[in-house]
């Protein structure tokens, strides 16, 4: 099983829908993040939590709220899907002390979705 | 803010030795990472330079120079497999730890 699991791994949805990106992992992380893919664009932070109460923005966090309802889950929402919001997303996670790993981030497999 | 510069694309042969330069800038500094995706899959870590010089891994390495805010990726004995996308990203003091991503140096393995 993989250590980090996104679901779904792809989602065609319409303008204006809620949708829920979830991610879970058995890494025993603190820290998790949702990143978007775009060609050519590389990977930008969407937001980013390094404990269940903590929750920070990234570079592109507009039309985006996350949850982190425990240490294994942090979920990412777009209340209302537009098109320009198709791309695939990845979550990661990364270990809290930085003697361990450092700069190390472990992905999932990712999440393709599409807004029409 | 802090930006990231790297190659879009680069071509080379099977066998032969490649280098994927990255610039950057950010204010404040931990070290520079390199990771490496295949066609749109989970991207995979390959390597962390905090301090000056080489770091070496199998057939890749990693080099930094902080006076220069420049590293590269190099790639040697190329094989076919090692074509994928190849993304650097920094660790800045400003940024809580997390790590900012390049756009990505595409290459190609040719036979």
């Amino acid at each position: 099983d993989a250590d980090v699991t996104q679901t779904p791994r792809n989602r065609i949805t319409k303008t204006g829908k809620r949708i829920m990106l979830e991610c879970s992992q058995t890494k025993g992380h603190d820290r998790m993040y949702w990143y978007r893919q775009d060609p050519g664009l590389g990977l930008r932070l969407i937001y980013y939590s390094f404990d269940v109460k903590d929750i920070n923005k990234g570079e592109i966090s507009d039309g985006y709220s996350v949850s982190r309802q425990a240490q294994a889950k942090f979920s990412l929402s777009l209340e209302s899907a537009i098109p320009n919001q198709t791309a695939l997303y990845f979550c990661a996670t990364s270990a809290q002390r930085e003697n361990k790993a450092p700069g190390e981030l472990f992905f999932g497999e990712g999440s393709r979705l599409t807004v029409l | 803010g802090q930006s990231l510069e790297q190659p879009s694309e680069v071509t080379a042969v099977e066998g032969a030795i490649v280098q994927i330069n990255c610039t950057y800038q950010t204010s404040g500094f931990y070290g520079l990472s390199w990771y490496q995706q295949h066609d749109g899959g989970a991207p995979t870590f390959l390597s962390y330079n905090a301090l000056d010089g080489l770091e070496e891994t199998g057939r890749f390495s990693s080099f930094l120079s902080r006076s220069d805010s420049y590293g590269y990726l190099l790639l040697q004995e190329l094989q076919m497999k090692d074509s994928a996308s190849y993304f650097c990203a920094v660790r800045g003091y400003n940024q809580g730890g997390k790590l900012i991503f390049g756009q990505g140096t595409e290459l190609s393995v040719k036979p």
